[in-house]
């Protein structure tokens, strides 16, 4: 069984610019989460899909966007980067209801 | 606004003495209760769920909805639980789901 993997680990973006983060879900989970930990804090949800729609969504703006692909894996989009936006990124993926399983993270930093 | 609350962040006991790391929310609907935890150098991982009902690593959580608590006991702590832990009430609202509701996490270190 293949855990859940994000890419890439780390990177770096300047303010203004828009970044693409991914993440394959574990086998045989549907469903997948995103989640912005700041540094000190706890993660926040961002967004949820099931079967490639959003199921859910979190307090953020419309600048956070998502897709799900038929395959289960997952995108991540952020357009017009904010210095605040510099976080851990964690995907999670699931059965719909049951136990998330959290993927190691990728790190951004907007300068 | 659903909202979770851990006052310690930062916990530290002796090997051996109990351990209590106290969580209060505020949830609209009645939702589900999850303790999770993340190790030094690993991916956040679940360590128990109410529903479940079960004592994972000697760890139990008991949820008292009158004062909407979900505190985490172990009655010997080791070496091995100091970590992060995070309580996160879950379920859905109007608009979908609400995903989990993390609170700031609490630093638990075990002293030898």
């Amino acid at each position: 069984e293949t855990g859940v993997t994000q890419s890439p680990t780390h990177l770096i973006k300047t303010r203004g610019q828009q970044v693409t983060l991914r993440c394959s879900s574990q086998s045989g989970h549907n469903t997948v989460s995103w989640y912005q930990q700041a540094l000190g804090q706890g993660p926040q949800f961002i967004f949820q899909y099931y079967r490639e729609e959003e199921n859910g969504r979190g307090n953020f703006p419309p600048r956070f966007s998502g897709l799900q692909f038929p395959n289960y894996s997952s995108e991540l989009n952020v357009n017009a980067l904010e210095l605040d936006d510099s976080a851990l990124y964690l995907c999670a993926s699931s059965h719909p209801q049951d136990e998330q399983y959290f993927g190691p993270g990728t790190r951004l930093t907007v300068t | 606004a659903q909202r979770v609350t851990q006052p310690e962040k930062l916990l530290s006991v002796f090997k051996g003495a109990p351990v209590e790391l106290k969580c209060n929310y505020s949830y609209s609907g009645s939702p589900e209760l999850f303790w999770y935890v993340q190790y030094s150098r690993q991916r956040l991982q679940l360590l128990l769920r109410h529903i479940s009902r079960e004592s994972i690593k000697g760890f139990t959580a008991d949820l008292n909805k009158g004062e909407t608590s979900f505190h985490l006991k172990k009655p010997f702590a080791q070496e091995e639980d100091s970590a992060m832990y995070y309580c996160a009430p879950w379920g859905y609202s109007g608009g979908g789901a609400d995903g989990l509701t993390f609170g700031k996490g609490t630093h638990l270190i075990i002293q030898p």
